[in-house]
């Protein structure tokens, strides 16, 4: 099945600094990311949305200078949270869709998720 | 736009019974899909089962089943023997048919944490 990794699972950074995430689809392309957060007990709500070569699209009321966005490839997409702050503590989940169908006709609709980073700024 | 909803923040169904979680939604588009998500503890996001729009009969997985009414735009989810296993946050979520750029985002309702007694 297709599997989707993040890196770190866990970081805890002091505030003013600038930490990264990375999503990657192991086995399959993934032509589009999306990028999540969840508050304890909350639902996820979607951040922002990045296609392959293309410059990301941020969902309304989501900052782009603080939430960097970097898909280069077909198998790596990158979250950088700029000048981090304790109000930006929370669990940042990757997903990621294969519009190709590499990884079988049913990955089309399937969206498969990374196992979620936990931040927590100091 | 569209929306899901669902009303029920928490359920307890005893092991071995029977539970169904309630999800409704709001769309005027006739291709779409519909997905239950289950996440654990661990937080991992698990699709539990996917029902599409275009299709009337009933998805079923084992022990999960939905009662999918596109009319009422109902999307039930029914777990049959509870397992302890079963205790977990569960997500519904809408998505449109679309597939290019950000069509077809998965939106999601608010959540129903069911737990299991044992």
């Amino acid at each position: 099945g297709a599997v989707v990794s993040q890196h770190p699972s866990w970081v805890i950074c002091k505030s003013g600094t600038s930490v990264k995430i990375e999503c990657r689809s192991l086995d399959f392309q993934a032509t589009t990311m999306f990028w999540y957060r969840q508050f304890p007990k909350q639902s996820l709500m979607l951040m922002a949305t990045s296609n392959e070569g293309s410059k990301a699209t941020y969902e309304q009321g989501v900052e782009k200078d603080k939430f960097l966005i970097n898909h280069a490839s077909l198998t790596l997409s990158t979250l950088t949270v700029t000048s981090a702050h304790p109000e930006d503590s929370s669990f940042y989940i990757c997903s990621a869709r294969d519009f190709s169908g590499t990884s079988g006709r049913a990955a089309r609709y399937e969206q498969y998720f990374g196992p979620g980073t936990r931040l927590t700024v100091t | 736009a569209q929306t899901v909803t669902q009303s029920q923040p928490e359920m307890s169904v005893q092991e071995a019974e029977t539970v169904t979680l309630s999800c409704t939604y709001d769309t005027s588009e006739s291709d779409y899909y519909l997905f239950w998500y289950k996440q654990p503890p661990s937080r991992q996001m698990i699709l539990v089962i996917r029902q599409e729009a275009y299709k009337q009969q009933n998805a079923t997985e084992n022990r999960f089943s939905v009662n999918f009414q596109k009319a009422a735009k109902s999307f039930s989810l029914k777990i049959s023997d509870s397992q302890l296993g079963d205790a977990a946050m569960y997500f519904c979520a809408y998505r449109s048919a679309g597939y290019g750029g950000s069509q077809g985002n998965l939106i999601f309702g608010k959540g129903t944490k069911l737990s299991v007694k044992p």
